[in-house]
């Protein structure tokens, strides 16, 4: 049982380039989450999803799309990389009850 | 939901409890107290929730008080790896969301 894990763990990428980032859980849990976090401050929500096949927008979407095709995966992606999505990327599952299982992070620089 | 107040850092020798407290004056009805910690570069996990019952799990206690406006982790037996940025979360059982809002957390040092 690996819980939450995260593709790839590091990756630099320049201005403009393009990248997927993976989450896959073996929990089967129906709620999914990306978050990232800056130096120095808490998680913000990204985008999240209830299940499969749906999506929404969470607190600072804008930048990023995902899709969740399969139950188990979760996928972030950046169209054109900016500085300003340098950060740490954090992937979790959960349930209605707000019990969410985090991965081990995804630390994303952009030159 | 509603607004936590936690201290910013605490300290706490290796062996003795650690008491974190957390405020939640406007809290609902319906809202639980959720705790998470984050130890350095790691992903936050999930220590204990309740609503307004005492809570105890194999990580940590939860004391909520009678009011609920406030409630304090507890660890009974802090050590070196207990060191880490503790969140305090109140949020709707249940929520259609379901998202977790992370404030500025404590961060404890456990001392040796």
């Amino acid at each position: 049982n690996a819980g939450v894990t995260q593709t790839p763990k590091f990756r630099v990428l320049k201005t403009g380039q393009s990248m997927t980032l993976l989450c896959a859980q073996d929990m089967n849990h129906e709620y999914m989450y990306w978050y990232r976090q800056d130096p120095g401050m808490g998680l913000r929500l990204i985008h999240y999803s209830v299940g499969e096949g749906t999506t929404a927008k969470g607190e600072v979407p804008d930048g990023y799309n995902v899709s969740r095709l399969k139950k188990q995966n979760f996928l972030l992606g950046l169209e054109s990389a900016a500085p300003s999505q340098t950060s740490v990327y954090f992937c979790a599952s959960g349930s209605r009850d707000n019990t969410q299982y985090f991965g081990p992070g995804t630390r994303l620089t952009v030159l | 939901d509603a607004k936590t107040t936690q201290p910013t850092s605490m300290d706490c020798a290796e062996g003795r409890a650690a008491n974190l407290p957390c405020n939640h004056s406007t809290i609902s009805g319906n809202e639980y107290v959720y705790w998470y910690r984050q130890i350095h570069s790691q992903g936050p996990q999930y220590i204990i929730h309740g609503l307004k019952n005492n809570e105890t799990n194999e990580m940590a206690s939860l004391i909520i008080t009678e009011d609920r406006k406030s409630s304090t982790l507890i660890l009974p037996h802090a050590t070196l790896r207990d060191t880490a940025v503790y969140y305090c979360i109140v949020r709707v059982y249940g929520g259609s969301q379901g998202n977790l809002i992370f404030g500025k957390g404590t961060k404890l040092s456990v001392k040796p």
